[in-house]
């Protein structure tokens, strides 16, 4: 099955700095990869997500960008603030009919004001 | 639009006991997913539903879980004869169909005495 490796497992910047976070996964079919940002008591929420067609996608201060070849992608969180403290959770599922996702096993981000 | 809702929100038991579960998916969403976290680990995949159906059970353990996703109604997660390694928290997710992202729930937090 598929395997899903993340790091670092903690991670602090100065607010204001870019942040990085980086997933590898296993299994060649999987074509999905979301990344979830869960704050204390809540459940993941889903902040950027990319398919296996496309290599970079951005949504303002966020940007996931993917290498199918060697089976890694990463997180890239610019202009730091304190509310983008939180644990961030890469994912990876397969095609249609293998849904399931394979989670990795986080990263705490801590922004200092 | 009302997310995904799951309750309780918080669910004590005794040892030998059952816990109900309960997640109603977004509005328009055929598709449910539970998910368990263990303090401080990712989320672990445990099965997938449509309405009536399991698609997926391969992360469910084969003693004593079962879930159902019946016609009318929310989902249910039922553990039963719980013992004190369920103690997790049981996230739900929901989407419109198997290609669709996957919005979360805030959780169960089922604690066992």
């Amino acid at each position: 099955g598929e395997n899903v490796e993340q790091h670092p497992s903690t991670l602090s910047v100065q607010e204001g700095d870019s942040a990085v976070i980086k997933c590898t996964y296993s299994d060649s079919a999987s074509n999905y990869f979301p990344w979830y940002k869960q704050e204390l008591g809540k459940g993941p929420q889903l902040i950027i997500d990319i398919r296996s067609n496309v290599g970079e996608k951005k949504d303002q201060r966020i940007a996931v960008t993917l290498n199918k070849t060697a089976k890694h992608f990463s997180l890239h969180i610019t202009e730091t603030q304190p509310e983008d403290s939180a644990v961030y959770f890469c994912a990876a599922s397969g095609a249609f009919g293998n849904e399931k996702l394979t989670f990795g096993t986080g990263t705490r981000l801590t922004i200092i004001p | 639009n009302a997310g995904v809702m799951q309750n309780p929100r918080h669910l004590v038991r005794r040892r030998g006991q059952e816990a109900r579960l309960r997640c109603s998916p977004m509005k328009g969403h055929s598709h449910v997913y539970w998910y368990r976290q263990l303090p401080e680990e990712g989320l672990k995949f445990m099965v997938y539903l449509q309405k009536e159906n399991i698609i997926d059970e391969s992360g469910m353990p084969k003693e004593r879980f079962s879930a159902e996703f019946p016609k009318e109604g929310p989902s249910i997660l039922r553990i039963q004869q719980v013992v004190r390694g369920d103690s997790a928290a049981y996230f739900c997710a929901s989407s419109p169909n198997g290609n669709q992202p996957q919005h979360f729930g805030d959780g169960t937090r089922l604690s066992i005495l």
